[in-house]
């Protein structure tokens, strides 16, 4: 596809149970990133992948939260033990290397809700 | 943690109007970004403006710089109902790998 492709684009799960949601880059992008977006406000940076590999971690809000990516392409993030907290728009973003003066390219993200 | 700070939070102005919006942030940078976003959609890329220009344009927008003040600006000119969109700096203060992004400013566009 031309653009960064996420899904799902909405989850709505139960407290407690775990849910994995998938960023699909654009074709070609090195870098790939992860923010969490809450009812109106700005963006938190979670995790960003040059390749497969999370040279900084600390960004994820807690151990219940991992990410990884595989084959340079897809990135899964993945919340366990989901809290309501958690509610928020997750979005992704890819650029051609990981670089401040590349630009972001985003997808439209997944709303999750935690009931 | 986030880095730029826009100001203001909300802007309401009437179509033609010009919109002005500022990003101040805390640390030396080398490139600073804005993007806008639609209402449930992800950003799109607007203009990059590096730490050593002090003022860029693209079609009806300007983005100026100014580093001794650690601030940014956003004008967009002449401005349409379709300018109805939050607008996000982000800068590169951490390292220069990854972006950290303000709170945005929410502009409306009254026809």
């Amino acid at each position: 596809g031309a653009g960064v492709s996420q899904s799902p684009s909405n989850k709505v799960t139960e407290k407690g149970k775990d849910v994995e949601l998938r960023c699909d880059p654009i074709s070609g992008h090195t870098a790939l990133y992860w923010y969490r977006q809450s009812l109106g406000q700005g963006l938190e940076f979670l995790i960003y992948f040059q390749g497969n590999s999370a040279p900084d971690k600390s960004g994820l809000p807690s151990d219940r939260f991992s990410a990884e990516r595989t084959g340079g392409s897809v990135s899964t993030l993945t919340i366990q033990r989901t809290q309501q907290e958690d509610s928020a728009v997750y979005l992704c973003a890819s650029s051609l290397v990981i670089n401040s003066n590349q630009p972001q390219h985003f997808g439209d993200g997944t709303r999750l809700s935690i009931l | 943690s986030q880095q730029g700070e826009e100001d203001p939070q909300a802007l309401s102005i009437q179509e033609g109007e010009n919109a002005t919006m500022n990003c101040s942030y805390k640390t030396s940078i080398n490139n600073l970004q804005w993007y806008r976003q639609n209402s449930g959609r992800g950003l799109v890329h607007l203009i990059l403006i590096r730490s050593n220009e002090r003022e860029k344009h693209s079609g009806r927008l300007r983005v100026t710089l100014d580093t001794s003040k650690k601030s940014s600006s956003l004008l967009i000119t002449a401005s349409r109902a379709a300018d109805t969109a939050s607008y996000f700096c982000a800068t590169d203060a951490y390292n220069n790998n990854d972006m950290r992004f303000g709170a945005g400013t929410r502009l409306t566009v009254k026809p």
